[in-house]
């Protein structure tokens, strides 16, 4: 019964590929995000999708392309990996207002390392 | 703009010693503010916010906005507390924008036995 769930857990790829990480909450939240969490541990959010609709955008390369087929899902398409993007990324989901709004439910990351 | 500071990256302290990691936050507006952690091998997971004013395991933090400031404080560490601390802003939530959390750069906090 996890309530937010990322898949895979750990991604070794070469530089150049495209990968993707899937994401799926069963907490019936409005909202999820995506987080990197750099070599430092410095955790900085990417995106956010409010019932499928893009909310937050921050300043991310136009190669990672999130995509939220319905509120339950949020994945992360990357392409032409490089170095730089190898991190852990984690997916999270909260209500979308409220006193709730700011209490993230995370996943578990997905160790994305790119050689 | 929104930010969080924790000074300390690392942390040490012996089992029964009083711990403190140090947040504090710049923001224009009224803040809210969160403490967040992630155990080893576990999730990162709401620890306390501001606006709760409750103990969580035995941790408390006070909001000084005069200092701007969000301390979290421990009388007596547990080596179970060992794991990495993030103090986390947002503005107040918009009706429909979800969550704008502006995450600290983390403290690792060891407790010795």
């Amino acid at each position: 019964d996890t309530a937010v769930s990322q898949t895979p857990k750990y991604l070794v790829t070469q530089m150049g590929n495209d990968k993707s990480i899937k994401c799926e909450q069963n907490l019936g939240h409005d909202t999820m995000y995506w987080y990197k969490q750099d070599s430092k541990k410095f955790l900085k959010i990417m995106f956010s999708y409010n019932n499928k609709e893009l909310i937050i955008n921050e300043t991310v390369p136009n190669r990672f392309s999130p995509k939220s087929p319905d509120k339950a899902h949020l994945n992360l398409h990357i392409n032409s990996l490089e170095l730089g993007d190898s991190a852990v990324y984690f997916c999270a989901s909260s209500l979308r207002s409220g006193a709730g709004a700011n209490v993230l439910t995370f996943g578990a990351g997905s160790r994305l390392t790119v050689l | 703009a929104q930010r969080v500071t924790q000074p300390e990256k690392l942390l040490s302290v012996f089992k029964g010693a009083p711990v403190e990691l140090k947040c504090n936050y710049s923001y224009s507006g009224s803040p809210e503010l969160f403490w967040y952690v992630q155990y080893s091998r576990q999730r990162l997971q709401l620890l306390l916010r501001h606006i709760s004013r409750e103990s969580i395991k035995g941790f408390t933090a006070d909001l000084n906005k005069g200092e701007t400031s969000f301390h979290l404080k421990k009388p007596f560490a547990q080596e179970e507390d060992s794991a990495m601390y993030y103090c986390a802003l947002s503005g107040l939530p918009l009706e429909t924008s979800g969550s704008r959390l502006t995450f600290g750069e983390g403290t690792q906090l060891t407790v010795n036995p």
